[in-house]
């Protein structure tokens, strides 16, 4: 079965930092693109950012640009959000979902997600 | 960056209706485009990639149609199970963005 599992999420200050994790099971991680992809309480999906599947290329959302680094571990099977300069705005439960895989000419879609892991930037 | 905008964002219906959702770009994204159903407390689900492809276990009373810029997901006939958010997302360019969702509710 295809899995994806977040954790990491939690409260934190404004201005702090956190660290996210997505462990991946039954597929070959390493060939696939990976995403990070926001909700905020009631609020709309947002994508965050990607990473390719050999770790040569990212890109990020406007609004996390120079804040989050996305990376991923292709032997541990895991991707990694991690959150600096955290703001009240980053609330928000934070999805990591599974792209298009290398070579298939499309990356963008999202299938499947995992269950999600909330932050919560609060004094 | 590409706009997407769905309508209508709520609607109500009956079980055995026929529901149509309609997505909009702000510029051609050819046929780059994938729906989604999110229910309350749980992640996203991808129905449709590629604008008309279903995927692999959705049932077949899902489909979609449309490209360049307006697009559609059509419920043949709405099932109890059916009533959650959908959302439209474009994958022709970075960012990716999704629309604000239709929540599909019972009347």
């Amino acid at each position: 079965e295809v899995q994806l599992v977040e954790s990491g999420g939690g409260l934190v200050q404004p201005g702090g930092s956190l660290r996210l994790s997505c462990a991946a099971s039954g597929f070959t991680f390493s060939i696939y693109w990976m995403h990070w992809v926001r909700q905020a309480p009631g609020k709309g999906l947002v994508w965050v950012s990607r990473i390719n599947s050999d770790v040569s290329s990212t890109s990020y959302a406007d609004s996390v640009k120079g804040r989050f680094t996305i990376s991923r571990d292709n032997a541990k099977n895991t991707l990694y959000l991690q959150m600096n300069s955290l703001r009240v705005e980053d609330t928000a439960v934070y999805y990591c979902a599974r792209g298009g895989a290398k070579g298939s000419g499309s990356y963008f879609w999202f299938d499947p997600w995992g269950q999600g892991t909330l932050v919560t930037v609060s004094s | 960056d590409i706009q997407m905008t769905q309508s209508p964002s709520s609607l109500s219906a009956s079980v055995g209706d026929r529901v149509t959702i309609t997505c909009r770009a702000s510029q051609s994204i050819s046929s780059y485009l994938n729906w989604y159903q999110q229910k309350p407390g749980k992640a996203p689900k991808l129905l449709i990639f590629a604008a008309s492809s279903l995927q692999s276990g959705v049932p077949s009373r899902f489909s979609g149609s449309g490209s360049g810029t307006d697009f559609t997901l059509t419920i043949s006939s709405l099932q109890p199970e059916d009533f959650a958010t959908y959302f439209c997302q474009q994958s022709y360019s970075t960012p990716p963005a999704f629309g604000q969702g239709t929540k599909v509710e019972i009347k």
